[in-house]
């Protein structure tokens, strides 16, 4: 049974970088795109970044110069950087699976979510 | 990006009801779009995909349709357990977006 799971700070401070890193159990990141989402009160469910098994990448126009999304030093392991947080950026974030079946994009497999908080 | 719309916001109604969520684009995305049930403190669970697919495990009182900009979510007799949020999402285009949600609850 595949398995994700997020981890990181649950508080950050303004302007600093938020850091995650989602650990996925039970396969290993040989294949499907490999995502981070957000949601927060204020804005909804938000994608932000995917990357694949083979290390390409793309983001969420909007956020794209503040995101760095990357594979692990283990097969099993994906990881995101926002860089200069602020309030806004307060949100539960989740990690996913996106199955690809004939074009179609889909989040099939998600994480537990983790609560980030920025304030100082 | 392409706007994603719900309606209604809000849809209270009572087990064994039938339940229909409408989901908008703001321009055409063929048949790219899936449905998200959403539980509180939950994550979201995909129910269907490319418009009227449904995921495995999901039960068949869950369907969709639509294509183009304009889709539905219908449940055909509302269980307990099916108390929710519901979400759609287009996968067109990356960067992919979210409806608002339309929270089902009791009527």
């Amino acid at each position: 049974q595949v398995q994700l799971h997020e981890s990181g700070p649950g508080l950050v401070k303004p302007s600093e970088t938020l850091s995650l890193t989602c650990t996925v159990s039970g396969a290993s990141i040989d294949s499907h795109h490999w995502n981070w989402l957000r949601q927060s009160p204020g804005k909804g469910l938000e994608w932000l970044a995917y990357i694949s098994y083979t290390g390409h990448t793309n983001y969420n126009p909007s956020l794209k110069s503040r995101l760095t999304i990357s594979l692990g030093t283990s097969q099993d392991q994906f990881s995101l950087k926002l860089t200069s947080v602020t309030a806004a950026d307060t949100a539960v974030y989740f990690c996913a699976r996106a199955d690809i079946w004939n074009s179609y994009n889909y989040f099939d497999l998600w994480g537990q979510g983790t609560l980030v908080t920025v304030s100082s | 990006d392409i706007q994603m719309t719900q309606s209604p916001s809000s849809l209270p109604a009572s087990v064994g009801d039938r339940v229909t969520i409408t989901c908008r684009a703001s321009q055409s995305i063929s048949n790219y779009l899936n449905w998200y049930q959403q539980k509180p403190g939950k994550a979201p669970e995909l129910l269907i995909y490319a418009a009227s697919t449904l995921q495995s495990g999901v039960p068949s009182r869950f369907s969709g349709s639509g294509s183009g900009t304009d889709f539905t979510l219908t449940i055909s007799s509302l269980q307990p357990e099916d108390f929710a949020t519901y979400f759609c999402q287009q996968s067109y285009r990356a960067s992919f977006t979210f409806g608002p949600g339309t929270k089902v609850d009791v009527k």
